[in-house]
């Protein structure tokens, strides 16, 4: 699975887009980006994937540039309750294949 | 919405026993993960499980480790004869049909050995 390159934290104002970015330049043809977090010491929680065109569901956006080199997880509305660790990843999307987990962007959002 | 369920939510228990942790993946679901999580570091890979077998074992998953489905709605990690390190928040997962579907993750179980 290819590697992911995040920040290791950022802040947001609540109101406001949190804006998350991910590098993935080695990622291959077959290869999603998948985001999650954690907030505090719960389960990772799935929050949306795509493979090249941008994705939209009722959590978040994902937008892939065209290369797919990197990404960018938007919260367009960030709460308090969006403060956690944002985990980028990719992999392939056949099989069962494992999730690996890096170090996240820790995201604090602030009133 | 349908989620991965896991028993105990905590666990204290004597080092050198066996423990069991349970999970109930979601019900339609094939695919079924253990990870790992030590207190102040990354999420880790245990084993997949597929088809009634493991699929994929990480380093960690030793002998001491072992995973059963032993009917069709729970999935068990076993410990043997567990260790300190141990000591680690366990989750289990599972995945629809494998693919691009995204793994749902249970919230775990605190396993604390004493």
């Amino acid at each position: 699975d290819a590697k992911t390159t995040q920040p290791p934290s950022m802040d947001c104002a609540e109101g406001r887009a949190a804006n998350l970015p991910c590098n993935h330049s080695t990622i291959s043809g077959n290869e999603y980006v998948y985001w999650y977090r954690q907030i505090h010491s719960q389960g990772p929680q799935y929050i949306i994937h795509g493979l090249k065109n941008n994705e939209t569901n009722e959590m978040a956006s994902l937008i892939i540039t065209e290369d797919r080199k990197s990404s960018t997880l938007i919260l367009p509305h960030a709460t308090l309750r969006d403060t956690a660790v944002y985990y980028c990843i990719v992999r392939v999307g056949t099989g069962g294949f494992k999730t690996i987990f890096g170090a996240g962007t820790r995201l604090f959002v602030k009133a | 919405e349908p989620e991965v369920t896991q028993t105990p939510s905590h666990q204290v228990t004597q080092m050198g026993q066996e423990v069991i942790l349970r999970c109930v993946p979601i019900s339609n679901h094939l695919y079924f993960y253990w990870y790992r999580q030590i207190l102040g570091q990354k999420v880790e890979f245990l084993v997949s499980f597929y088809n009634n077998e493991i699929s994929e074992k990480s380093e960690i998953f030793d002998d001491q480790f072992s995973v059963e489905r032993p009917d069709g709605s729970n999935f068990t990690l076993k410990i043997r004869s567990t260790k300190l390190e141990d000591s680690a928040m366990y989750f289990c997962a599972s995945c629809a049909t494998g693919g691009r579907q995204p793994q749902h993750f249970g919230d775990g179980t605190r396993l604390s050995i004493l």
